[in-house]
């Protein structure tokens, strides 16, 4: 079976643009989680979705958001990049959503310049 | 505050030894996983543990679940260069949100 992808693998923005990130789960996965990475913080849960549904969301700005479509792959966006957003940002899927295993993509790694 | 604080923050071990690392909770644990990260890389799922007491053993690495004390440890036996990484312990609570330990970095010098 196929892994968790993401792409792009890597980005580099400018401050102010916009970026959207993207995660196809593992074949018969329905629940997708996002998470963002980074020296200072550590591992950070921003949202959750099964069957095109929010579930849970972590404590980011508005400026992140996401979406999942009804073949589960998913998207997130985070508007109006600030310098402070360069992060490697991971999607897990899992099975169900709340508790299950999660398992990982490779990372998209954003630069904000 | 942080609710997985994991210790220590980081090992370097001669090829061969055995290791322990331990990941402690500030709230109940209904669940702890185990992860490991190359750097820059996505994370490995490990195992997986349910129940106080309750102990797994992948290859090498084998982690216990301590319910009272709220904490966990993964023990590695015979440290080889490819267990190098970040490892770390993550924790549902029940529909909320997964939370993630602060992480352990290990060097194994051959």
């Amino acid at each position: 079976k196929a892994g968790v992808t993401q792409t792009p693998r890597y980005l580099i923005k400018t401050r102010g643009q916009q970026v959207t990130l993207s995660c196809s789960p593992i074949s018969g996965h329905r629940s997708v989680s996002w998470y963002q990475q980074t020296p200072g913080q550590g591992l950070q849960f921003l949202f959750e979705y099964f069957s095109e549904t929010q579930r849970n969301k972590g404590n980011f700005p508005g400026r992140f958001s996401g979406r999942q479509f009804s073949n589960s792959r998913s998207e997130m966006n985070v508007s109006t990049l600030e310098l402070g957003d360069s992060a490697l940002y991971l999607c897990a899927s899992s099975l169900f959503w709340g508790k299950d295993t999660q398992y990982f993509g490779p990372g998209t790694r954003l630069t904000v310049l | 505050s942080q609710e997985l604080e994991q210790s220590p923050q980081s090992l370097i071990v001669q090829e061969g030894k055995n290791l322990t690392i331990n990941c402690t909770s500030s709230k109940t644990l209904y669940g702890l996983y185990w992860y490991k990260q190359k750097y820059g890389e996505g994370l490995i799922f490990l195992m997986m543990l349910q129940k106080g007491g309750e102990e797994k053993s992948h290859e090498k690495i084998t982690a216990k679940l301590d319910e009272k004390k709220q904490q966990s440890s993964l023990h590695i036996t015979a440290s080889q260069p490819s267990h190098a990484g970040i490892y770390l312990c993550g924790a549902d609570r029940f529909g909320n949100q997964f939370y993630f330990g602060t992480g352990t970095s290990l060097t194994v010098i051959p």
